[in-house]
């Protein structure tokens, strides 16, 4: 089964610090993405990447920044935190197998987000 | 704008009840449908994909459906037990491959 990994698991700092946060995935999958989930609330897309060197913003706005130099790792940064990106962040993968209609995503254990 | 509605927003039921979990979505323009479950404050592990020509798919005692022209998915859960407590979240793939999600919908299964 899929195995994607998200580091670290639990954050709290404080605001205008640099952050970023990591994401590996070991299937190889072109595909990566990032999402922000709040309690209760649905998943909403901020970045995502189709391969190496590929990097595209999602619906939410973010004032982050991706970058995709290997297959397998696509780390998030924050410049500045400030308390309104204390969040869920999930990272997850999805491989191509010539047809969307089997694509399948697949998600990391999440790292959660707390700026004081 | 593809829109995913599951309700209810939480259910609880006594242990070994058979139930069943909605999610409606706008736009049938849809290539699968993903069923998928999320622990507290955890990522979400996939449970069921369905296809856009496909009506259901089964793994274990999980069964899913989906009728593509009414907009409707259904996650039947046979035997329920403690351990099914959780969130279960649907989304759907769009035609232009963008992933919906729904908010979920909690469940919590009584001993």
């Amino acid at each position: 089964e899929a195995d994607i990994y998200q580091t670290p698991r639990y954050l709290v700092i404080g605001t205008g610090k640099k952050i970023t946060l990591e994401c590996s995935q070991t299937m190889g999958h072109d595909k990566m993405y990032w999402y922000q989930q709040d309690p209760g609330m649905e998943l909403h897309l901020i970045h995502y990447s189709y391969g190496v060197n590929s990097t595209e913003k999602g619906d939410l706005s973010s004032e982050s920044t991706v970058s995709r130099i290997r297959t397998e790792h696509f780390p998030l940064t924050l410049e500045s935190a400030r308390p309104s990106h204390t969040s869920q962040y999930l990272c997850a993968s999805s491989e191509y197998r010539g047809s969307p209609t089997n694509e399948k995503l697949f998600f990391g254990s999440g790292t959660q987000l707390s700026v004081l | 704008k593809q829109e995913v509605t599951q309700i209810p927003a939480a259910l609880s039921v006594p242990e070994g009840e058979n139930l069943v979990l909605n999610c409606s979505f706008t736009d049938s323009a849809i290539y699968n449908l993903q069923w998928f479950r999320q622990d507290p404050g955890k990522g979400l592990t996939s449970l069921l994909l369905i296809q856009s020509s496909q009506r259901e798919q089964t793994s274990g005692r999980l069964n899913a459906s989906l009728d593509k022209s009414s907009g409707r998915s259904t996650l039947y859960i046979a035997a329920s037990q403690p351990g099914d407590s959780a969130t279960y979240l649907c989304a759907v793939r769009e035609n232009n491959n963008d992933m919906r999600f729904g908010a979920g919908t909690r469940l919590t299964v009584k001993p």
